[in-house]
């Protein structure tokens, strides 16, 4: 069964980099066909989705965060990451890693647990 | 971009009835719709893609019907374990968008 569990740090101070990995298991990334992505979920804004990368390196993000975001994948390690920069206390939220297939937009059927960031001083 | 639209922000449903959700685009997303189903303190779970298909393992009480711009999720006979937050995402139109989420609750 496939798995992904997302990791990093929970507190992040504000004008710096958030970085998180999400390591999958159970399944390659390099996997033909399947796209993975980040999504966030915050109180005020919903679910959010941050950007999406297929293994050989194709990256499309969110218009509204693309100046800011930038995600990775190391197949060999099976993980993939995030790394968003110059977080303000808006970008506290529990963020999601999670699969999508043929398309990177979605739909997204499996999911991590999802990790809490919180940005404070 | 596309925003989209949840009815009604909470819906009081007694075990056993059926429960209509409604999502609507703000432009066409054709049939490309997802709904997914989110519990307090989990990650959301894709109940139905393409408008109208169900995964493997999602029960048949769980049915999706639209296209264009308006959908429907109907939970046919509500189980206890129905009551959740569930959103609908469009993927075909850039960015992917998702709705603010319909919460279900014991009435």
């Amino acid at each position: 069964q496939l798995q992904l569990q997302e990791s990093g740090p929970g507190l992040v101070k504000p004008s710096e980099t958030l970085s998180l990995t999400c390591t999958v298991s159970g399944g390659s990334i390099s996997s033909n066909n399947y796209y993975w992505g980040w999504i966030r979920q915050s109180p005020g804004k919903g679910l959010e989705w941050i950007g999406t990368i297929y293994y050989s390196g194709g990256t499309y993000y969110n218009p509204s965060l693309k100046t800011r975001v930038t995600i990775s994948a190391d197949a060999s390690k099976s993980q993939f990451s995030l790394k968003l920069s110059s977080v303000t206390a808006a970008d506290t939220a529990v963020y999601y890693c999670a699969r999508t297939e043929q398309m990177a937009s979605g739909p997204f059927d499996f999911w991590g647990q999802g990790i809490l960031v919180t940005v404070s001083p | 971009e596309t925003v989209m639209t949840q009815s009604p922000a909470t819906l009081s449903v007694s075990p056993g009835e059926r429960a209509t959700l409604s999502c609507r685009a703000s432009q066409s997303v054709t049939s490309n719709l997802a709904w997914y189903q989110q519990k307090a303190g989990q990650a959301p779970r894709l109940l139905i893609y393409g408008a109208s298909t169900r995964p493997t393992g999602i029960p048949a009480r769980f049915s999706g019907s639209g296209s264009g711009t308006e959908f429907t999720l109907t939970i046919s006979s509500l189980q206890s374990e129905d009551f959740a937050v569930y959103y609908c995402q469009q993927f075909n139109n850039w960015p992917p968008a998702f709705g603010q989420g319909t919460k279900v609750e014991i009435k």
